[in-house]
């Protein structure tokens, strides 16, 4: 029940396509879904994250959609840029247990 | 940059010695936390303090530990090390430790067991 699921492991994208990552959750008491983007050799750094009250965030060129009653939250990336080719990860946490519990990443290779 | 430091970035040692990495907060976070990150685990939540104090154990095993010091930095030990132990060793900051604070990462410990 603690576990986040994130899917795929790996994607290869083209420049300028879509890419999308998923990741879904049994615990319905989550309440904050972070993303986190970890360049090589480099710690995992916050790019976006939402809360269960709303659907979609958008940032840029990088989207969360949130589905409350799927347990499923994905991360789409517009334009993919070479630049944007790091490892993803989702994140979810339970307010007050001051613990993260993190999805197993996904690579991304975006070809230029 | 972050802001939070880590040392040493490499770290090689044999089985059954004991090391010890040490992180150094962002200026103004009182929370630290620390993780483990392998190829087939991805990344295990250990451990947090907040001012000095445990806050929350995640999957931690017995021969590691953690403190925090009242200059806030932290020292995460390492002993009986096994090749499994094997890792990249990430320590993250927050200005609270509240859930849903953003956690800012410094650039890991690598750790390699022989």
């Amino acid at each position: 029940q603690q576990q986040v699921k994130q899917s795929p492991q790996s994607l290869i994208v083209q420049k300028g396509g879509i890419s999308i990552i998923n990741c879904a959750y049994e615990n319905t008491a989550f309440d904050y879904f972070p993303w986190y983007q970890q360049f090589p050799g480099k710690g995992p750094a916050l790019l976006i994250a939402i809360r269960p009250d709303v659907s979609e965030k958008k940032e840029g060129r990088f989207t969360i959609s949130f589905n409350k009653s799927a347990k499923q939250f994905s991360l789409h990336i517009m334009d993919s840029q070479p630049g944007d080719s790091a490892t993803y990860f989702c994140a979810a946490i339970i307010s007050g247990t001051y613990k993260y519990i993190f999805g197993t990443g996904t690579r991304l290779k975006v070809l230029a | 940059d972050s802001g939070v430091t880590q040392t040493p970035k490499h770290l090689i040692t044999a089985t059954g010695q004991r090391v010890t990495l040490r992180c150094s907060p962002r200026s103004g976070d009182l929370s630290v936390y620390w993780y483990q990150q392998s190829l087939d685990q991805g990344l295990q939540f250990l451990i947090q303090y907040y001012n000095g104090e445990e806050r929350a154990k995640g999957n931690i095993l017995e021969r590691f530990s953690a403190q925090q010091f009242p200059d806030l930095h932290s020292e995460l030990n390492l002993s009986s090390l096994e090749l499994g132990d094997s890792a990249l060793y990430f320590c993250a900051s927050s200005v609270d430790g509240l859930a849903g604070r953003e956690q800012y990462f410094g650039p890991g410990t690598r750790l390699t067991v022989t």
